[in-house]
């Protein structure tokens, strides 16, 4: 069985700094994906972030970037330049190519950006 | 991009009654949809997996006869709380992937569920 931890109940940063949330995962599969996920106060789902694991590049989008290091089976989230609209409980997922699309969420790490 | 909708965003029943939660792919067609329940400050929990034309698979733990789900069409799933009582007050999400991209999921708004 697949398992995801996020080790970091809370996390506060100041606009415009940098925070880093941790994610590990444990899995016997070669081929998967991994995921953040924002949830803001609205409670929507919004995709942040997706690596493939057969990928060696990190992942970017705009602000934010991973940090997939495979053989660790860690999967760390950077938000740069954070904004006050970051503030969200952040996710991590995970995501194997024969779980039919079940995604495995780790228990969240919620992010407060402060003026 | 691809939408879903859930409807309603929010309901109040009383103990005992049925609700029923519908999950709706606006602008694809979802074969396969997902539910999910999050208490406050946790994470989503799954709790089924809806395929069209066929029945529900459940996650262990998840009462079947009490959480009835229904995937009519390419569009539509639906979530039917039976016999709802306090304990079964959540937040409900659903989500579905579009064609066969499993590693795309996109998430309805969720539906807010109170039973006095």
């Amino acid at each position: 069985a697949q398992t995801v931890t996020q080790s970091q109940p809370e996390m506060s940063v100041q606009e415009a700094e940098t925070v880093t949330l941790s994610c590990t995962y444990d899995t016997s599969e070669n081929n998967y994906y991994l995921f953040w996920y924002k949830q803001p106060p609205s409670r929507q789902m919004i995709l942040v972030i997706r690596q493939e694991a057969y990928k060696q590049q990190n992942a970017t989008e705009n602000r934010f970037s991973v940090n997939f290091q495979k053989a660790a089976k860690s999967f760390s989230l950077k938000i740069s330049d954070s904004q006050l609209g970051d503030t969200a409980m952040y996710f991590c997922a995970f995501l194997t190519t024969d779980s039919w699309g079940k995604l495995q969420f780790g228990a969240g790490t919620q992010v407060v950006v402060t003026p | 991009g691809a939408v879903v909708s859930q409807h309603p965003s929010r309901v109040i029943c009383k103990s005992g009654t049925s609700v029923k939660i519908e999950c709706r792919s606006l602008d694809f067609q979802a074969t396969t949809m997902f539910w999910y329940r999050q208490f406050p400050k946790q994470s989503l929990m799954l709790m089924a997996t809806s395929n069209e034309g066929s029945k529900a698979t459940y996650e262990q733990g998840v009462e079947k006869d009490k959480f009835l789900i229904n995937h009519a069409s390419l569009t539509l799933s639906t979530l039917t709380v039976t016999s709802a009582h306090p304990e079964d007050s959540s937040f409900y999400i659903c989500s579905a992937i579009r064609g066969g991209a499993l590693e795309t999921q996109y998430f309805g708004p969720g539906t807010r569920l109170l039973v006095l």
